[in-house]
């Protein structure tokens, strides 16, 4: 079965300085991954998204994440955090052979201090 | 591309009425669509998966009969929940998955929720 764990449930940095969320996953094929954000009471907007090509995956907003199978680790990052960067943010896999269901993590809360 | 409109984004009722939540696709065929639970500061928990002309897929432990899904056309699913009581009260999220066509990435649209609320 696959599964996603977020290392961390809320994570706090300082504007302009880096971004670092963590997710590591579980799965016993090469899995899809994804990193989705939601600001307060809106849906879920894609930032990106692993299929088995690069390792290193950009995506909207200047973020990007590596796929490091070797430590099953897909983390998010940023260089510089922006304001509008606070958010909650979801690491997510596609279950196998079940018609494209997606395994959210827990989410990580990010603020950023001005 | 790819916009999923959610409706209404807020509906408060009254205890024993039904709600309906409508989700479509504004620019593409979405064959399946899903509908999402989510309570506060928590994951989104999956309820159903909805593919167009056939019977919704529950995830267990969610009552059929309690959040009924009709998924008439490529753009359009609901999901209605009747005979809502305030533990009901919850937001709740649909996506669609393009079906055909160059955005067929096997990617989730999401729409931007309804906050259902019970009273």
């Amino acid at each position: 079965a696959q599964s996603v764990t977020q290392l961390d449930s809320h994570v706090s940095v300082s504007e302009g300085t880096p971004v670092l969320l963590r997710c590591n996953y579980s799965s016993s094929y090469s899995p899809s991954l994804f990193w989705y954000v939601q600001h307060p009471n809106k849906g879920l907007q894609l930032l990106l998204k692993y299929t088995s090509a690069a390792t290193l995956v950009k995506g909207i907003n200047g973020f990007e994440a590596e796929f490091k199978k070797s430590e099953t680790s897909f983390h998010l990052t940023k260089p510089s955090a922006h304001m509008s960067d606070a958010a909650e943010y979801f690491c997510v896999v596609s279950a196998q052979n079940q018609g494209g269901k997606l395994i959210f993590g827990q989410g990580t809360e990010l603020s950023v201090k001005p | 591309g790819a916009v999923v409109s959610q409706h209404p984004s807020w509906v408060i009722c009254k205890s024993g009425t039904s709600v309906k939540i409508e989700c479509r696709s504004l620019d593409f065929q979405a064959t399946t669509m899903f509908w999402y639970r989510q309570f506060p500061k928590q994951s989104l928990m999956l309820m159903a998966t909805s593919n167009e002309g056939s019977k919704a897929t529950y995830e267990q432990g969610v009552e059929k009969d309690k959040f009924l899904i009709n998924h008439a056309s490529l753009t359009l699913s609901t999901l209605t929940v009747t005979s809502a009581h305030p533990e009901d009260s919850s937001f709740y999220i649909c996506s669609a998955r393009v079906g055909r066509g160059p955005l067929a990435k096997n990617i989730q649209y999401f729409g931007a929720g309804t906050r259902l609320s019970v009273l």
